[in-house]
């Protein structure tokens, strides 16, 4: 089965760059996603369809997909970022997310 | 306001059943697919099953294939997920999931969760 992984953590400062990688097979050939999670809330997607960000998602979201690898990247990190973050991409009708991200800002 | 609201979650025994509801309103329900996610206690997001807009086509994750079948009332604008032969690895929040368009690969919005316990 297809599988995404991804850095249990990093930890970041207050108004610096955080970057989340995310790994699969030909990663690249799919569309990847990403969604924040915070503690008793539902996720909210931040990326779609590999650097598109939906509308009230702050411009400090960004993203990229190529190769095996798609990332998340933060810039100028706010304290209110301090979430999990998922990866997720389809692979034979199956909807697959990654194993999770905790960003912890310092 | 695109609104989606599980409920039927609970306390239930290893080999019992329960069902979940996923009530949809502010959107053309039958023109959507629909997903079921959960997450366990202290675990990543586990997506569970897919139903096409019309029904007619449904995916499962290995883990609960041949124990869970989704459905949907259209005509109700109700998701359902029926979980027969429950196991304590079972346990987790679910969460009913819109694709964020019709055709859409990504899951935009979720409901706000429903937990099932499995437990004895």
């Amino acid at each position: 089965s297809y599988e995404l992984t991804q850095p249990p953590s990093v930890s970041v400062s207050p108004g610096q760059t955080a970057s989340i990688t995310c790994s699969g097979d030909k990663l690249g050939d799919k569309y990847a996603c990403w969604y924040q999670h915070k503690p008793g809330q539902s996720p909210v997607v931040v990326i779609y369809q590999d650097n598109r960000r939906p509308s009230g998602i702050p411009e400090r979201f960004s993203g990229s997909n190529s190769g095996n690898t798609a990332t998340l990247t933060i810039s100028g990190t706010q304290a209110m970022d301090e979430a999990d973050y998922y990866c997720q991409a389809w692979d034979s009708s199956t909807a697959v997310f990654g194993t999770g991200t905790k960003v912890t800002v310092l | 306001e695109v609104q989606l609201l599980e409920s039927g979650g609970g306390l239930v025994q290893p080999g019992g059943s329960l069902r979940l509801s996923c009530a949809a309103s502010g959107f053309i329900f039958s023109s959507y697919a629909m997903n079921w996610v959960r997450q366990a206690p202290g675990k990543g997001l586990e997506w569970v099953s897919y139903i096409s807009g019309s029904g007619n086509s449904t995916y499962y994750a290995d883990s609960v294939k041949g124990r869970f079948t989704i459905s949907r009332d259209n005509s109700k604008k109700t998701l359902y997920l029926q979980m027969n032969s429950l196991r304590t690895e079972d346990t987790a929040v679910y969460y009913c999931a819109r694709p964020g368009t019709t055709g859409g690969d990504w899951f935009d919005p979720w409901g706000q969760g429903t937990l099932v316990t499995v437990s004895s």
